[in-house]
Formats: C-alpha cells, structure tokens, sequence
C-alpha cells in the first residue's frame, strides 16, 4: 500500500475566496487523481492530475474553478476557487502506485466548509 | 455514460446473520473495486476484482465478480458490531466511477 497525506485536513473559508488542497504520496506513482465527496454522498470525479500539464477534467468542473497542478510524480494541488457555500465538501486526493497492485488508494481527505 | 448501482442503500442487521449487497454496473468492465468507508474517514481498499467469476474472501467478507451480468456481490458472513461502516463498489473503465454507497448497520 501507500501513504497519501493531504494538508489541510480542514478548512473553514470566506465565500469568494480561495483554497489549494495539497497532496503528497510516499511511493512513486503512475495516476493521481481528486475527488469529491458532498455529506453522506459518494464519490465524484473532478479531474485527473497529469504530470507536467494540464489535468484532464470530468464534465461538470473546470480548470478555472479547480485548478489542478502536478509538478512532479508524487505531488499534487487542487485549488477551489471563488469558493461559495455549495463547495463545501470532503476533497479526496487518490493514487495508483507504480508497480503495485492495480488499486487507487486514498487519502484522509480535506474537509471543507464555505460560510 | 457509466452507472454504477448499489443495493440496498441502507441495510440495517443483526449481528450473526448474513446478508449481500449488488452493485450492478452499465457498460463492459473488467475490473471492479470494493471499499469501506467508516464515518469522517478516508476510503480503504477491500477488493479488486479482475476478471469473470473472481472470488475473493477477506474474513467474513466475499466479493465475487460476474462481468456479462455486470454485477458484483458483497456477501456478509455471521455480521459484527465491527463491520459498520459504508461499503462503495467502483467500476473502472478509463477512470474509476464510483457507486451509490450502501451504509451497513450491526446491531446487537
């Protein structure tokens, strides 16, 4: 398995400003993905994180809403942008591990909270 | 676009018996994740199914895999307090899409 660690694990944030979420792997990494998760719901997609350039976005979220960096194998940031209320939620980071087993692996998660 | 369901949504058991969850999935995949989720936590991986007809067992918990129904069980054995928590299936095809969740209570 792997270790994700993402910082912060909490937030509580002004509407129409910004947060970057970042997340660290301890193992080398082939895909880094993010995630987000609203209270009691399950999983979606925001983007995939390619190194070196652009992410890959799902349909429903775009780059200047969430911009996503990846400057190198194991490191990722999600920025929530001009945050409002309806941003609240739990941002997952998630890994697939270079020579491991075929398995996305997540992280704590940030929890998010917009007043 | 791929759907990905699970049932029931919430299941409610007493400790001993057994039950099973579906997740039933809409297109051709191959590859089919079961996690636990326990509340204000992280997911942890349980499963990875890879092809038709895989099994797999993990003390009282058994997913199995049928890729031309696609479907996928998760069968709880003799249920504990412990095994609470919310249980997602994931279907990857490109990316990996997740189901609806079905929240597991064991009561005494």
């Amino acid at each position: 398995s792997a270790v994700i660690s993402q910082k912060p694990s909490r937030d509580i944030c002004q509407r129409g400003t910004s947060l970057t979420i970042q997340c660290q792997v301890d193992s080398q990494v082939t895909m880094m993905f993010w995630y987000r998760q609203q209270p009691g719901q399950s999983l979606t997609l925001i983007a995939t994180a390619n190194q070196g350039s652009e992410a890959t976005y799902e349909s429903g979220f775009v780059i200047d809403k969430f911009p996503i960096s990846r400057p190198n194998l194991t490191f990722s940031t999600l920025t929530v942008s001009n945050m409002s209320p309806e941003d609240s939620s739990i941002y997952l980071c998630s890994a697939v591990i270079a020579g491991g087993p075929d398995t996305q692996y997540f992280g704590p998660g940030t929890r998010l909270t917009v007043l | 676009e791929l759907k990905v369901e699970q049932n029931p949504l919430f299941l409610s058991m007493q400790e001993g018996k057994n039950y099973t969850i579906y997740c039933n999935y809409s297109t051709t995949s191959d590859r089919l994740y079961w996690y636990r989720q326990d509340p204000g936590k992280s997911l942890e991986s349980l499963f990875v199914l890879l092809s038709n007809g895989a099994v797999k067992q993990e003390g009282r918990l058994m997913a199995s895999l049928d890729t031309k129904a696609r479907l996928s069980t998760l069968h709880i054995t003799a249920a504990v307090h412990d095994l609470s928590a919310t249980y997602f299936c994931a279907v990857y095809t490109d990316k990996l899409i997740f189901g609806t969740g079905t929240r597991l209570q064991v009561f005494p």
